[in-house]
């Protein structure tokens, strides 16, 4: 079946502008992810939307950015007033309960260039 | 919060050597998972560990979860270049679903 799918898979942009980024989670998949991966470094967690619970925000490293997702459904991640540092690859990840855990199913990832 | 240091960041080994990376994280965890991802590529789920003190192996791939649940390590039995690729470790404290990533282990191997 289809897996987690993000556009767009690249996004140059001039610094001050605003990006929006999207993601199409694994249909039945009650939980999505976002997290930001500088070159060469780790995945550091953003965003974590579960069903109908409030989203924790608590990964989010300035009011600039934010996301939403509708029902279980797309999400996207606004990045306001782009800053250099914001360069890195955004990878989505949707998952559902297995009955021990939640497995993520990741997205091939947004390359932002901030420029 | 709740953080998870992996070690080590790099590991360049020669074909058929061993490898292992080992993760610690600050709190008791439910729940640990391993990813991999390839040059280029994004994480993949490899295995996840649940009960205090379980072992998992995949092929020349082992997997321990520490008795007090805090740690785990991955270790590769006779590398080859096929598991070129960085090792994640993440961590999952009270079965909510959200995961903490630890910083990944880059493992070269040298035919």
């Amino acid at each position: 079946g289809a897996g987690v799918s993000q556009s767009p898979s690249n996004k140059v942009t001039e610094k001050g502008k605003d990006v929006e980024l999207r993601c199409d989670p694994i249909s039945g998949h009650t939980a999505l992810y976002w997290y930001r991966q500088r070159l060469g470094q780790g995945l550091e967690f953003l965003i974590y939307f579960q069903g109908n619970s409030a989203p924790d925000k608590s990964g989010l490293p300035s009011d600039r950015f934010s996301a939403e997702r509708t029902g279980e459904s797309v999400s996207t991640l606004t990045i306001q007033r782009t800053q250099q540092e914001d360069s890195a690859v955004y990878l989505c990840a949707s998952s559902q309960w297995t009955g021990y855990f939640y497995e993520q199913y990741f997205g091939p990832g947004t390359r932002l260039t901030v420029t | 919060g709740q953080q998870v240091m992996q070690i080590p960041q790099y590991q360049h080994v020669q074909e058929g050597e061993d490898f292992t990376t080992y993760c610690n994280s600050s709190t008791t965890l439910s729940n640990i998972q391993w990813y991999k991802q390839r040059p280029g590529g994004h994480p993949v789920f490899l295995i996840q560990l649940v009960k205090s003190g379980e072992v998992k192996k995949q092929k020349r791939l082992t997997f321990q979860f520490g008795e007090a649940k805090k740690n785990s390590s991955l270790h590769i039995t006779a590398t080859q270049t096929t598991d070129v690729g960085t090792y994640f470790c993440a961590g999952e404290e009270n079965q909510g679903g959200k995961l903490i990533f630890g910083q990944g282990t880059e493992l070269s191997v040298k035919p």
